[in-house]
């Protein structure tokens, strides 16, 4: 069975330029979750969503970033403008939500660069 | 609110030597509890999780955790370790059910020395 999927796995940009980070989960997955890992910490969860719909983005900061889950499948996260301070790890996870205390499954993670 | 507190950054152990790595936990409700491993450039691995039932809670690659409620803590084990045991260690909460959100600390680095 494929794992979570992400691309790129790498990305470097120049600030004030668009990114965005792509995620297919594991087929079957009902929950999907964006963290940012940055260098030395745990990551922090950026978003939820439970299908289509976003159950939990009290951490996104919504002025520069936008998600996506089209379908309830795929998700898109986008950040524009970039900055210095998002050079950071984005990690997708998904899960398959039937009780409580489900496993996530995390993907290898895009690695973004701001210059 | 949530959090973890794993007290050590890093710990370097020698090969076939035992090893603790330690967690603290504080939440106002009953949680859910989880280690997760991160190799090199590698998304993170569930090694093990406490849910309910015993305190005693055994993963893979031979990693054990224990429960203690008295003492809020979480602590992983293993009798002897090896080089391929090199990696990031993430322990993590989840309060109650229904609530899917994952609270890790800031992770300990396990460095095995041949």
């Amino acid at each position: 069975e494929a794992g979570v999927v992400q691309s790129p796995r790498y990305k470097i940009i120049e600030k004030k330029q668009p990114v965005a980070f792509w995620c297919n989960p594991i087929s079957g997955h009902n929950t999907l979750y964006w963290y940012r890992q940055n260098l030395g910490q745990g990551p922090e969860l950026l978003i939820r969503y439970e299908n289509e719909e976003a159950v939990d983005d009290s951490q996104l900061p919504k002025d520069r970033f936008s998600a996506e889950r089209l379908k309830g499948v795929d998700s898109t996260l986008k950040i524009q403008p970039a900055e210095l301070g998002d050079s950071a790890v984005y990690l997708c996870a998904s899960s398959l939500v039937n009780s409580g205390g489900n496993e996530q499954f995390f993907g290898p993670g895009t690695r973004l660069t701001v210059l | 609110a949530q959090s973890v507190t794993q007290l050590d950054s890093q710990v370097p152990v020698f090969e076939e030597a035992p090893v603790e790595l330690r967690c603290n936990y504080s939440s106002s409700v009953s949680v859910y509890l989880f280690w997760y491993v991160q190799y090199p450039n590698q998304g993170l691995q569930l090694l093990l999780k406490y849910l309910s039932g015993s305190t005693l809670v055994k993963g893979i690659n031979g990693f054990e955790a224990e429960f203690n409620k008295s003492q809020t803590s979480f602590h992983l084990r293993k009798p002897s370790v090896h080089i391929s045991d090199t990696a990031e260690y993430f322990c993590a909460v989840m309060s109650g059910f229904g609530n899917e959100k994952l609270t890790f600390g800031t992770g300990t680095r396990l460095t095995i020395i041949p």
